[in-house]
């Protein structure tokens, strides 16, 4: 089947602490790799993708590669600010084509001053 | 609009009353999703139209769910005779259907009490 495995949160984290939030998946096929973030009281929206082995997303910062071989996309960024405070959702999309997302539970990211 | 619209934001239900959920895409979005997004979890996929056509209602969790899109536009998402176990936050994200557009955009969801 279809499953994203995200490390559980919250995480806690001072003003530009290095940021690690771990995401591994179990996919059929060559699936697309997603992380979205749900700042409060907002839509989900899309932060990063990578559709095939080895590529990197990045985006604000924020970067994560697609390994294949450790079926893994950790998010990653070097020096947090406070407003990276949100949820973060890992997901996958079988394929690349439209279709649904495969989500992980969210890790909920708090950044101090 | 800007962006994508659901309504009504907070609504509670007694159990057993049928509710309806409703959903504006951005316009000329053809894709629209539902997702379920139950307390502390990630969206779980309920359902896709492709303009008015329905092409995967897999994840719908009982026949009491139904969705509809009948002008390839705004959406209605209905639980009838609701349950405690449908309280949840029901996102609507759509979509332009074009390779390289694929970027789904998400409504603030319609958070569901069923007391």
């Amino acid at each position: 089947g279809n499953s994203v495995t995200q490390m559980e949160g919250p995480v806690t984290l001072s003003e530009e602490a290095f940021l690690t939030i771990n995401c591994t998946y179990t996919a059929t096929g060559y699936p697309s790799l997603f992380w979205y973030v749900q700042y409060p009281g907002e839509g989900l929206q899309l932060l990063l993708k990578a559709t095939k082995a080895d590529d990197k997303g990045s985006n604000k910062g924020f970067e994560a590669t697609y390994r294949k071989e450790t079926t893994s996309f950790h998010l990653e960024k070097g020096s947090v600010q406070v407003s990276d405070s949100a949820v973060y959702f890992c997901a996958l999309r079988r394929g690349s084509t439209l279709g649904r997302l495969y989500f992980g539970r969210g890790t909920q990211l708090t950044v101090w001053p | 609009g800007a962006g994508v619209s659901q309504s009504p934001r907070y609504k509670v239900a007694k159990r057993g009353q049928d509710v309806a959920l409703r959903c504006d895409p951005i316009s000329g979005h053809v894709s629209l999703f539902w997702y379920q997004q139950a307390l502390g979890q990630g969206p779980e996929f309920l359902t896709y139209f492709q303009n008015e056509a329905q092409l995967d209602k897999s994840g719908l969790p009982s026949d009491r769910f139904f969705a509809e899109r009948p002008e390839g536009s705004v959406s209605t998402l209905k639980i009838q005779r609701t349950q405690q176990e449908d309280s949840a936050v029901y996102l609507c994200a759509s979509s332009l259907d074009r390779v390289g557009e694929e970027k789904l955009f998400f409504g603030s969801g319609t958070q569901l009490s069923v007391l």
